[in-house]
């Protein structure tokens, strides 16, 4: 099983701030690690799919990056409704994986 | 319009038994292969079970295998996970997800997700 490792477990930020979050996988997943948004109450909100295709809707301030191992997602000013928790996920072997998860809070 | 809804949460003694649904609208459904994913109050997301568009493959997390069965009617549009032997770690939302449109693999990230089921395994 493929492991992910979020860092940090939580950021602090202000908005307009740049947050940039990690997400280590244990073993090479290639490009394909998606990131996904999830709110209190809501069901995950795809952002990135394969390392740095943003999905449908998804503001140009997300990014993603990254291969084989390490990725990172880039919100570059960070907008009041960006703050909840972040996860990413792996589809290169089964069983599908995700990551802990980022919580990202107002500072 | 892709909609996903769920059905068939509750409240069920540890050993029993529950089927969850999923109603697909607004994609070609037997195109798509699909998932379940849940989600322990507080906690993190744990992918369960997967099938292919046509229903010919299944994939199951190490933590249900043997335990739930996942299936899907493309007929009526309807993905189904029947659960077996429910424990108390069980206790989750369970979400349906569609896999990304462009990834014709099944195993696949995941672009559009119901609101979930609540599912309570407790005596």
């Amino acid at each position: 099983e493929i492991v992910l490792t979020q860092s940090p477990a939580t950021l602090s930020l202000s908005p307009g701030e740049r947050a940039t979050l990690s997400c280590r996988a244990s073993q090479s997943v290639s490009s394909s690690l998606a990131w996904y948004q999830q709110k209190p109450g809501q069901a995950p909100r795809l952002l990135i799919f394969d390392a740095s295709n943003r999905a449908t809707g998804i503001p140009a301030r997300f990014r993603g990056s990254g291969s084989g191992t390490d990725f990172t997602l880039t919100i570059s000013s960070l907008e009041p409704e960006d703050f909840a928790v972040y996860y990413c996920q792996q589809r290169t072997n089964w069983p599908i994986t995700f990551g802990q998860g980022t919580r990202l809070e107002i500072k | 319009e892709v909609q996903l809804v769920e059905s068939g949460g509750g409240l069920v003694r540890p050993g029993g038994s529950l089927r969850l649904s999923c109603a697909a609208s607004g994609f070609t459904f037997s195109s798509y292969a699909m998932s379940w994913v849940r989600q322990a109050p507080g906690k993190g997301l744990e992918w369960v079970s997967a099938i292919s568009g046509g229903g010919g493959s299944t994939y199951y997390a190490d933590s249900v295998r043997g335990r739930f069965t996942i299936s899907r009617d493309n007929s009526k549009n309807a993905l189904y996970l029947q659960m077996n032997s429910l424990r108390a770690e069980d206790t989750a939302i369970y979400y349906c997800a569609k896999r990304v449109a462009s990834i014709v693999a099944t195993i696949s990230h995941f672009d559009y997700w119901g609101q979930g089921t609540l599912v309570t395994v407790s005596s």
